[in-house]
């Protein structure tokens, strides 16, 4: 089945120290997006790729940066976790930007906790 | 500043009855309404979506209205099952847009 895979599914790190978060796709998508979910709140897109144009969100921390090295990989750097990164990051794909294949296809998620 | 938002934390339904979700946004150049359902420990699917040319979209069980006026939409839900406990996102878009914005989800329970 075509999917996204998101690796590792749990993350600790410790304050400070940089972690790098995997997603993966095998569904040939051109957009893949990060989002950042604390808990009970909606999730929070921090930037997206369209091919390898990449689309920065105006309220994401330089603290999250991410890469694309190819179509199916995208990955989610956090030079100094705070304690305020502790959250569940999202990967999703969609084949376009723009109606009607806007539609977003979500990885299960990584929990990351900062200690 | 919350454009879309879901009041209501959870919900919980008796099996077999209607099980209504609803979701209010702000920004009147949304024009694209999504619903997304996320079981634990997964991602968030796509359940329904609706254009603002509509207000209504019909999909088996599910159906979304949307009231433009109000700026308020509604997934119902009939007749609900015990699958269908999850947690439900209302998202907002503008077409042609990239962005999805999320409400904070609401908690659907059916009891047996």
């Amino acid at each position: 089945d075509a999917m996204v895979i998101q690796n590792p599914r749990y993350q600790v790190t410790q304050f400070g120290k940089p972690v790098t978060l995997s997603c993966s796709q095998t569904l040939n998508h051109n957009v893949m997006y990060w989002y950042q979910q604390k808990s009970s709140q909606a999730p929070k897109l921090l930037f997206h790729y369209y091919d390898k144009d990449f689309n920065n969100e105006a309220d994401t921390p330089d603290n999250f940066q991410s890469r694309r090295p190819n179509t199916s990989f995208c990955f989610l750097d956090i030079r100094s976790p705070g304690l305020g990164d502790a959250a569940m990051y999202l990967c999703a794909t969609s084949r376009e930007t723009s109606w009607p294949y806007n539609e977003q296809f979500f990885g299960p998620g990584t929990r990351l906790t900062v200690l | 500043d919350q454009q879309v938002k879901q009041n209501s934390p959870s919900l919980s339904v008796q099996e077999g009855r209607i099980s209504i979700l609803n979701c209010d946004y702000t920004n009147s150049m949304f024009d694209y309404f999504l619903w997304y359902k996320k079981y634990p420990a997964e991602g968030p699917t796509f359940l329904i979506s609706i254009s603002s040319i509509k207000d209504k979209n019909e999909d088996g069980r599910f159906t979304v209205f949307l009231n433009k006026s109000a700026k308020h939409l509604s997934l119902h839900i009939v007749p609900s099952q015990p699958g269908d406990s999850a947690v439900y996102f209302c998202a907002a878009s503008v077409q042609g847009a990239q962005k999805l914005v999320f409400g904070q989800g609401t908690r659907l329970t059916i009891n047996p």
